[in-house]
């Protein structure tokens, strides 16, 4: 079974400073990971996504993440945060026998203050 | 990027009645749409799987009676929440399949929040 795991429920960031939402996967085979953003009231936006290739990927916004087999790990950061990323952010991974079917982690809200 | 809307952004209704949403895909043709349910600080977790022209697909434990999942063209899939109770409250966000310059993935409508008195 794949599942998905953010251990931390929010995540607080001075303006400028380096950011990381993290996110653990358990997977049998090779892991999708994605990420989505949730401003208020709006529908989850795609970030970005590891299906193979180089461990650090690049996505909107200025985020980036790194997959790490190692660790089972896929965070998500960011060089220098800004008030409008505050949001929540889920770590999702998509079923390897069903590319339609996501798992969904439970979410970090992120607070990035002034 | 791709467009999914939801109609009614909200909506409050008495025990009993029944509720539709409504998921669109604006600029793309989605063959499959999914929906979700969110509860607060939980994860989303997959109700059913829409099909055009098809039955929906549900998951183990979501009662396929109580929501009743349409998907009558391309671009609409509507969800039913019948005789709904208070435990039905929740957010409901629906998504679709599409292809793009990012590859393959999914877009996702802004929500529906339902309580039900």
């Amino acid at each position: 079974a794949q599942s998905v795991a953010q251990p931390e429920d929010q995540v607080n960031v001075a303006e400028g400073n380096p950011l990381t939402v993290k996110c653990t996967y358990s997977v049998s085979g090779n892991p999708y990971l994605f990420w989505y953003v949730q401003y208020p009231n709006r529908g989850l936006q795609f970030l970005l996504k590891y299906i193979t290739g180089d461990n650090l990927v690049k996505g909107s916004y200025g985020f980036e993440a790194e997959f790490n087999k190692s660790q089972t790990s896929f965070h998500l950061k960011k060089p220098s945060a800004l008030v409008s990323d505050s949001a929540l952010y889920f770590c999702a991974v998509r079923d390897i026998n069903n590319f339609n079917k996501f798992y969904f982690g439970s979410g970090t809200k992120l607070n990035v203050k002034p | 990027g791709a467009v999914v809307s939801q109609h009614p952004s909200w909506v409050i209704c008495k025990s009993g009645t029944s509720v539709k949403i409504e998921c669109r895909s604006l600029d793309f043709q989605a063959t499959t749409m999914f929906w979700y349910r969110q509860f607060p600080k939980q994860s989303l977790m997959l109700m059913a799987t829409s099909n055009e022209g098809s039955k929906a697909t549900y998951e183990q434990g979501v009662e396929k009676d109580k929501f009743l999942i349409n998907h009558a063209s391309l671009t609409l899939s509507t969800l039913t929440v019948t005789s709904a109770h208070p435990e039905d409250s929740s957010f409901y966000i629906c998504s679709a399949g599409g292809l793009t310059g990012e590859g393959e993935t999914q877009y996702f409508g802004p929500g529906t929040r339902l309580l039900v008195l």
